[in-house]
């Protein structure tokens, strides 16, 4: 299986703040790596999909980048309610597998 | 718009089965562009893909190697819907179980049920 780990674990930055989070996986996944953010009681909402392409609805503020092993999501300016953990995912082969998870907290 | 309603229930005893229902609307379990999911979430595992079913002129599925010996993962064409069936649980098994969509051509889970915590206790 594909393990991706993910860091930090957790952090906390203010409102305004350039937030980065990256995934690194055990072998290459060429470009199948997708973004989610989870809330408590809330199903999981899908941020970005093959690396970089924003899932209808998101807020421009979040991007993803990377190829091959390693890749980042960032948060431009964070929002009151970007408060969440955020998981990588890889789809390059099965079984699809996730990141331990980032979880944010705001300032 | 499609929707994913989840259903069954939250409390299970040891050594006995979960069985929870994913019905779909907006989407068709038949689709050839889709995979039919479930992903449970817990502190100690973070998120887990347990396995999918998947139509491409004939039924596939596949499971996570782990619990490969326990799970079963049907569709139901006439109510279109899938169910998960986990077999002999234990404590470990907790968890908040998702269903959802992916789809073929990006890879991306786009739709989600809202989750069912599952407790295993006797």
């Amino acid at each position: 299986d594909i393990q991706l780990t993910q860091s930090p674990s957790s952090l906390s930055a203010s409102v305004g703040d350039r937030v980065t989070v990256t995934c690194r996986a055990s072998q290459t996944i060429t470009k199948y790596l997708s973004w989610y953010q989870l809330k408590p009681g809330k199903a999981p909402k899908l941020l970005i999909y093959t690396v970089s392409n924003l899932q209808s609805g998101v807020p421009s503020r979040f991007s993803g980048s990377g190829s091959g092993t390693d890749f980042t999501l960032t948060i431009s300016s964070l929002q009151p309610e970007d408060s969440a953990t955020y998981y990588c995912q890889q789809s390059f082969s099965a079984p699809r597998t996730f990141g331990q998870g980032t979880k944010l907290e705001i300032k | 718009q499609v929707q994913l309603k989840q259903s069954g229930p939250g409390l299970v005893k040891p050594s006995q089965t979960l069985s929870l229902t994913c019905a779909i609307s907006g989407d068709s379990i038949s689709s050839n562009t889709a995979a039919w999911t479930w992903i449970r979430q817990s502190p100690s595992r973070g998120l887990e893909w347990l396995g999918r079913t998947y139509y491409r002129t004939t039924w596939y599925d596949d499971y996570a190697a782990s619990l490969r010996s326990r799970i079963t993962i049907n569709p139901d064409t006439s109510k279109n819907q899938f169910s998960l069936q986990l077999n002999s649980v234990t404590p470990e098994d907790t968890a908040v179980y998702y269903c959802a969509r992916e789809l073929t051509a990006t890879t991306k889970f786009d739709y989600w049920g809202l989750g069912t915590l599952v407790t295993v206790s006797s």
